[in-house]
């Protein structure tokens, strides 16, 4: 069974820096992976996903991830936050068999700071 | 065009009771989920169902039940609420197993059901 791991339960940065969040998965066949953004009393809405491809890619807000293979990972990337990227983030990983069923992992809360 | 719809928004139950959470999407989606959401635990899929008339178990389906009548709509039930069951309760509809390259998105939301049983 896949499962994902991301790092960091909590990630504080100030306005303008840059930010990773960090993200693991553990599955022995091929994975589409995604990023999950959920603001405050809110549904999850989709940041990005790799399907397959380019290894590098792009999503809405500026936020950009690089899945790597070898390391199982699938990292979260952004050069420079603003106090509105504030907000809880998961990364997701779906089997390509499993009909659209996603595993999720615990979530990281970003909180930019001005 | 509303996309998920979830009601009611929130509740409030004691030990032992009832409710049935109800889940409304107007895509024409087949798939259809129901996940809690726990504090560092992230989202758990509770049952699931890949259309009308069928349903299946997820990761966390002890304590619930579901039922999918009409493809537009996805009930989840509980029959005698417990403490454990306090947490947020997220419904989502998505395409067939084509979803991810058919769709822009796998999974489409509800905004949540904050559900507190004392």
């Amino acid at each position: 069974a896949q499962s994902v791991t991301q790092l960091d339960s909590q990630v504080p940065v100030f306005e303008e820096a840059p930010v990773e969040l960090r993200c693991n998965y553990s599955s022995s066949v091929s994975v589409y992976l995604f990023w999950y953004v959920q603001y405050p009393n809110q549904g999850l809405q989709l940041l990005l996903k790799y399907l397959s491809g380019s290894t590098l890619v792009k999503g809405i807000n500026g936020f950009e991830a690089e899945f790597n293979k070898s390391q199982t990972s699938f990292h979260l990337r952004k050069p420079s936050v603003h106090i509105s990227d504030t907000a809880e983030y998961f990364c997701a990983v779906m089997v390509g068999a499993s009909g659209s069923r996603l595993t999720f992992g615990e979530g990281t809360q970003l909180t930019v700071n001005p | 065009n509303a996309g998920v719809t979830q009601t009611p928004k929130f509740r409030v139950l004691k030990t032992g009771q009832s409710m049935t959470l109800l889940c409304a999407q107007d895509m024409n989606h087949e798939y259809m989920y129901w996940y809690r959401q726990d504090p560092g635990m992230g989202l758990r899929l509770i049952h699931y169902s890949v259309g009308e008339g069928t349903t299946a178990k997820g990761e966390v389906p002890d304590g619930y039940n579901v039922s999918r009548l009409k493809k537009q709509n996805f009930l989840l039930g509980l029959e005698s609420a417990a403490p454990s069951q306090t947490s947020v309760y997220f419904c989502a509809s998505s395409y067939s197993i084509g979803g991810p390259a058919a769709d822009n998105s796998p999974l489409h939301f509800g905004n949540g059901t904050r559900l507190t049983v004392t």
